[in-house]
């Protein structure tokens, strides 16, 4: 059974720093691209970052283009979130999602069950 | 970016009831759409890709259409289950977009 499970979510302060991880489970981890998509409280879905299986290929949103960087460990199967000069526009629940192939490009066939980061003073 | 309009954003219907939600892309995606159900108080979960293949283990109630700029999503003989939030999403171009969801409840 495929399983992604976040972590390292909380609450910080305007300026600071967080990193997330992402364990997964079920699937050769290293075969998969992988991305962060976020849903701010009550609201739709922005796609983040992703990240090829090799890690070559790195993508970011405009949003946190400069101050996120995405990462991963294939001898760990765990997939990071970098998050650094957090902004209150920043608060939302973070999924981490496994794209489903290569081929598709970025459609997301496994999401975790997302981890709530909160940007307040 | 390429925007993604769902219609309605909500949607009241009743047991047994066919059910279509639209989604416009901003551009021609060429059939590069996916749709997404998000159950209350879970994550997201795929339900068709490249605007009409259903994915495993999804209902056969659930169908999807369209080309170009237009897409939509058909729910058959809806079930209580069905209650959910729908988004779309395009996957021709990067950034990969989402629709603004379409909620669904029962009548």
């Amino acid at each position: 059974e495929v399983q992604l499970v976040e972590s390292g979510g909380g609450l910080v302060q305007p300026g600071r720093s967080l990193k997330l991880s992402c364990l997964a489970s079920g699937f050769t981890f290293s075969n998969y691209g992988m991305n962060w998509i976020r849903q701010a409280p009550g609201k739709g879905l922005e796609w983040v970052a992703s990240i090829s299986s090799s890690s070559s290929y790195i993508y970011y949103a405009d949003t946190v283009k400069g101050r996120f960087t995405i990462s991963r460990d294939n001898a760990k199967n765990t997939l990071y979130l970098q998050m650094t000069s957090l902004r209150s526009e920043d608060t939302a629940l973070y999924y981490c999602a496994r794209q489903r192939n290569y081929y598709d490009g970025p459609v997301f066939d496994y999401w975790g069950q997302g981890v709530m980061v909160t940007v307040s003073s | 970016d390429i925007q993604m309009t769902q219609s309605p954003a909500s949607l009241s219907a009743s047991l047994g009831e066919t059910v279509t939600i639209e989604c416009l892309a901003s551009e021609d995606i060429y059939s590069n759409l996916a749709w997404y159900q998000q159950k209350p108080g879970k994550s997201p979960q795929l339900l068709i890709y490249y605007a009409n293949s259903l994915n495993d283990g999804v209902p056969s109630r659930f169908s999807g259409s369209g080309s170009g700029t237009q897409y939509s999503l058909k729910i058959n003989s809806l079930q209580s289950e069905d209650v959910s939030i729908y988004f779309c999403q395009q996957n021709y171009d990067s950034p990969p977009t989402f629709g603004g969801g379409t909620k669904l409840e029962l009548k």
